[in-house]
């Protein structure tokens, strides 16, 4: 089946204990993003990678890092999280194709971070 | 900068009635745009997408949308409420040249028996 798979679903931690959620994508996809969900706000991207090695910041990338060494791979990474980073987390990916123009994205289930 | 505004954070229906919720668009060139839904508990999912073909688009579970340029509008529609389309809904925009997909506040539906 193709999926986006994000782990772990829920965590529960304090502040300043580094964590990482991973996000796993079987489609080939070349295009991955984070996003964090908050109420009244939407969906915000924090990071996207156009392709392997290449990653950009989204509109609200402070305090997270990301890498892609492989093209299935995008794992977020939160080096010293802090409560104002408590959100839905969710990973998504796609072909952008020139010729349609419409970056279609399948997203994961999200996953819950509350940091205390 | 592109961005979008869906009008009203929750609306409510009764099953059966008309499900209307409003997205404006805001965008310097040709968009494309998206509408996509949020049942509890799971990731987002493509309802549908315009793509500068028809500007009535239709999508999955009986959705359609209508894309107007003069109104600077793509508002989701659906004739007949159904108690399992209770969900939050996102309106999203993207321009021809990014990839990136810019997301609205969503829209929280309730549909009441």
């Amino acid at each position: 089946e193709a999926q986006v798979t994000q782990n772990p679903r829920y965590l529960i931690t304090v502040t300043g204990k580094k964590l990482t959620v991973t996000c796993s994508q079987n489609m080939n996809h070349e295009y991955m993003s984070w996003y964090r969900q908050d109420p009244g706000l939407g969906l915000r991207q924090i990071y996207y990678s156009m392709n392997v090695e290449v990653t950009d910041k989204g509109d609200v990338p402070e305090g997270y890092k990301v890498s892609r060494k492989e093209k299935r791979n995008f794992p977020l990474i939160l080096e010293s999280p802090s409560p104002n980073q408590t959100s839905l987390y969710f990973c998504a990916s796609s072909n952008p194709t020139r010729t349609s123009g419409a970056n279609v994205l399948t997203f994961g289930a999200g996953s819950r971070l509350t940091v205390l | 900068a592109q961005s979008v505004t869906q009008l009203g954070s929750h609306v409510s229906v009764s099953e059966g009635a008309l499900v209307l919720l409003r997205c404006n668009y805001s965008s310097s060139v040709p968009p494309y745009l998206f509408w996509y839904v949020q049942y509890p508990n799971q990731g987002l999912q493509l309802l549908l997408k315009y793509t500068s073909a028809a500007t009535l688009v239709k999508g999955i579970n009986g959705f359609e949308a209508e894309f107007k340029k003069s109104e600077t509008s793509f508002h989701l529609t659906k004739p007949s409420a159904h108690m399992s389309d209770a969900a939050e809904y996102f309106c999203a925009v993207s321009d021809r040249y990014t990839d990136k997909l810019i997301f609205g506040t969503g829209t929280r539906l309730q549909v009441f028996p």
